[in-house]
């Protein structure tokens, strides 16, 4: 049983647009969400996270959307770059982090 | 200041052998956990330490276990390994106050 669910497995964007990657979760203790990027041949690296009681959270390109009520969230890259084609993690914490499966993003230039 | 260390960052093993990685966590951090991640998967959650004590353990079965030592840092082992325990083990450590956590590298472990 996935609890955290990102059901699309890649994302090709242009560079200079926006990159948005969803993530749906069935767990409602979870308490605080985290994005991580992951590149080949190392581990996850931390992005941006969002407590359950916040709707967003910006640091510079990265924007992160939480709707409770539909179990949502979503990470908006603006603008994307080249740099960011990586396989994106979303994780959900209840003192332990329960991650989906990713999803690769492939930014063109 | 010192990210996550891992080491060995690979390891071959036969089914039926033993394997201990090992992991230094960041420096101030007092939580480690360990997470599997099998390919096209992500992380699995194997079990987390704070302060030398298990604090959380997921569904994996007794034959991995661990320890914290005093410094923080941490080692997994695995018994009696398996073809299905090839995977990617990632450490990570907490950085107090928050629920982030910060991986290291990871140890790629093939069992044959």
């Amino acid at each position: 049983d996935q609890q955290v669910k990102q059901n699309s497995p890649s994302l090709s964007v242009q560079e200079g647009r926006i990159s948005i990657l969803n993530c749906d979760y069935t767990n409602s203790m979870f308490d605080y969400f985290l994005w991580y990027k992951k590149y080949p041949a190392e581990g996850p690296t931390f992005l941006i996270s969002i407590s359950s009681i916040k709707d967003k959270n910006e640091d510079g390109r990265f924007t992160v959307f939480l709707n409770k009520s539909a179990k949502h969230l979503s990470l908006h890259i603006v603008p994307s770059q080249p740099g960011d084609s990586a396989v994106y993690f979303c994780a959900a914490s209840e003192g332990k982090l329960t991650f989906g499966k990713g999803i690769t993003l492939s930014v063109r230039p | 200041e010192t990210g996550v260390t891992q080491s060995p960052t690979h390891l071959i093993k036969t089914r039926g052998q033993q394997v201990t990685l090992r992991c230094s966590s960041q420096s101030g951090h007092n939580t480690v956990s360990w997470y599997q991640q099998a390919l096209g998967q992500g992380p699995q959650f194997i079990f987390q330490y704070y302060r030398e004590e298990e604090n959380g353990r997921g569904n994996f079965p007794p034959r991995f276990s661990g320890l914290q030592f005093p410094n923080y840092s941490s080692e997994l082992n695995v018994n009696a390994l398996e073809l299905d325990d090839s995977a990617l083990y990632l450490c990570a450590s907490t950085r107090p106050g928050t629920y982030e956590q910060y991986f290291g590298p990871g140890t790629r472990l093939t069992v044959t």
